[in-house]
Formats: structure tokens, sequence, C-alpha cells
């Protein structure tokens, strides 16, 4: 299984400010995978990343408030733009996905709360 | 619409007993997966299991089982001999082939504690 690491763990941000969350993972890998987790709620998925092109975003998620950059096949990073409270959230990067049987990991999470 | 349903919002188990929770999923297509997620209070995803919709036998890890009951579209995890670490929340996911990039769609989830 891919070990995924995840920086930082943790934020406290103010509003309006902007937060770059990254993503690394110990393999190279073809999908990358931003999911966000509201408070008590389930996991939902922001966009897939692929190198070298541009991410899917899933219905409700933007390029200008979610921008995401895959420079590289063990690498990745999501920003967070103009935040307000509501962002506040646990976003975490997986990888997996070649295919319907492949497992799908995660990393650690990064806990962001926007006051 | 929901494609995966966990109708367990909360349960309380006592140590060293079994627990089955809940999970039933809807999909067209023949081919799908179907994995169990755990979430302790850190926030970490851990896998616990995977069900292929073409594997013939339940799929088994450790104190971990999954309950296969492909007619009536449900996969439930059973875990035996319950430990004080199990409590968390579990989490039921399913890909199928309605996106090529093989998204995850997870249920709301099942929060567990375990008492001594």
């Amino acid at each position: 299984s891919a070990v995924i690491s995840q920086k930082p763990s943790r934020d406290i941000c103010q509003r309006g400010t902007s937060l770059t969350i990254q993503c690394q993972v110990d393999s190279q890998v073809t999908m990358m995978f931003w999911y966000r987790q509201q408070p008590g709620q389930s996991l939902t998925l922001i966009a897939t990343a692929n190198q070298g092109s541009e991410a899917t975003y899933e219905s409700g998620f933007v390029i200008d408030k979610f921008p995401i950059s895959r420079p590289n096949l063990t690498f990745s990073t999501l920003t967070v733009s103009n935040m307000s409270p509501e962002d506040s959230s646990i976003y975490l990067c997986s990888v997996g996905g070649q295919g319907r049987t492949d497992t799908q990991y995660f990393g650690p999470g990064t806990r962001l709360t926007v006051l | 619409a929901q494609k995966i349903t966990q109708t367990q919002p909360g349960m309380f188990v006592q140590e060293k007993e079994a627990v089955t929770l809940d999970c039933t999923y809807d999909t067209s297509d023949p081919s799908y997966g179907l994995f169990w997620y755990k979430q302790p209070s850190s926030g970490e995803m851990i896998f616990l299991i995977y069900q292929g919709s073409y594997d013939q036998q339940n799929a088994t890890e450790g104190r971990y089982s999954l309950n296969f009951q492909k007619a009536r579209k449900s996969a439930n995890l059973v875990i035996s001999a319950s430990q004080l670490g199990d409590s968390a929340m579990y989490f039921c996911a399913m890909r199928d082939g309605t996106d090529s990039w093989g998204k995850l769609q997870f249920g709301a989830g099942t929060q567990v504690v375990v008492t001594p």
C-alpha cells in the first residue's frame, strides 16, 4: 500500500485568506484525489488530479476556489482560496482507483478551521 | 442519487462481542467494488476490507468480515471480538463503472463506541 503524507496536519486560518495543502506519496501514482469532509459529514470528492493535465472537478467545486497542482507523479497540492468558516473541514488526499478493484488509500488529512 | 446507505448513525457494543454494521448500495453496473473504512477521532481513513461484485466468497481480513448479499445489494461489515480501539466512525464506500476515474462514493457512516 502507498504511504501518503500531508502538510500541514492542521491549521487555523482567518477568513479571506488562502491555504495550500501538500500531499506526498512514496511511489508514483497516476491518479490522486482530493476529498473534503465537513464536520459530522461523510467524504465528498472535490477533484481528481492527473499528472500533466488539468484537474477534473466535481459538481459544486470550482477551480477558482480549489486550485490544484500536480507537478509530478508523487506530489499534489490543493489550495483553499478566499476562505470562509464554511470551509472548515478535514481535507484528505487519496491515491488508487486505477481500476474498480483497486484499493484507494488516504493520507492522514488536514484539519482546517476558518475563523 | 444516494448510492450508499448506512442506516445506523451510532452503535454501542461491549468489548469482546461482535457487531454488524449495515450497508446497502444501489448500482446498475454489474461490475463494482465495495470498501469499508475506519476513521478514528484523529481523522485518518483506514482501509479495512474490499469486496468485488464478482467475488464468489465473502471477504475476510482478520477480525473483519463482509457479509455480501448481492441480490439484496447489501454489504454488511462484521467486527468480531470488539476491542476498545475499534471505537471509531465506519464508512462504507462503492466504486462502479459509471465513473471512469474510479470515484468512491461514501455512505453517511456509523459511529461505533466499544464499552468495557
